[in-house]
């Protein structure tokens, strides 16, 4: 089956510093990618939808500037959690459909703690 | 607004006992996912519904979609303590390929001895 990978699997960073999120399709190429956060006992929100080669397109308020997203290849999307706050401490998960799939797969997630 | 609703959000019931779980949508959609996650973990993927009248059947799980009523059901055969997790339904709108999932509010099972 389709894999997706993430990296970091978690990290730990100070308030006002920046960290950034990779998402990757191992064995298919995505047109698309999405980002999803979730609280801890809480359901999955959409954050964004990142497109390959052009603007990602973010969900109600979703602070683009805050959340930065690049998907600069059809294998690659990047999420940067700018001057991140202890408030963005969260679960982020992308996940990707193999290009003309209806169906998704997800990546393992990255625990962001910011302290 | 798509608004996709979970009940029940927790469920305790014994292991050899059978139980649903229901997954209500606000529009209409004929595709829905079912999906399962442990705790720290991502989602699992375990049913992918696309028409009215889906039935899918995985060990003691199944799952049914009735587009008209905007319903979906997760029901749990002779449940096993190996089966406690969060499991969520989610529906894309607008459907097509590469859309975006809206996600139910999630029903946490536990399965007691």
């Amino acid at each position: 089956g389709a894999v997706v990978s993430q990296h970091p699997s978690w990290v730990i960073c100070k308030s006002g510093t920046s960290v950034k999120i990779e998402c990757r399709s191992l064995d298919f190429q995505a047109t698309t990618m999405f980002w999803y956060r979730q609280f801890p006992k809480q359901s999955l929100m959409l954050m964004a939808t990142s497109n390959e080669g052009s603007k990602a397109t973010y969900e109600q308020g979703v602070e683009k500037d805050k959340f930065l997203i690049n998907h600069a290849s059809l294998t690659l999307s990047t999420l940067t959690v700018t001057s991140a706050h202890p408030e963005d401490s969260s679960f982020y998960i992308c996940s990707a459909p193999p290009t003309g799939w209806a169906e998704q797969y997800f990546g393992p997630g990255t625990r962001l703690t910011v302290t | 607004e798509l608004k996709v609703e979970q009940n029940p959000l927790f469920l305790s019931m014994q292991e050899g006992k059978n139980y649903t779980i229901y997954c209500n949508y606000s529009t209409t959609s004929d595709r829905l996912y079912w999906y399962r996650q442990d705790p720290g973990k991502s989602l699992e993927s375990l049913f992918v519904l696309l028409s009215n009248g889906a039935v899918k059947q995985e060990g003691r799980l199944m799952a049914s979609l009735d587009t008209k009523a905007r319903l979906s059901t997760l029901h749990i055969t002779a449940a096993v303590h190996d089966l406690s997790a969060t499991y969520f339904c989610a529906v894309d709108i607008p459907p097509g390929t590469a859309s975006k999932l809206t996600f139910g509010t999630g029903t946490r099972l536990q399965v007691t001895l």
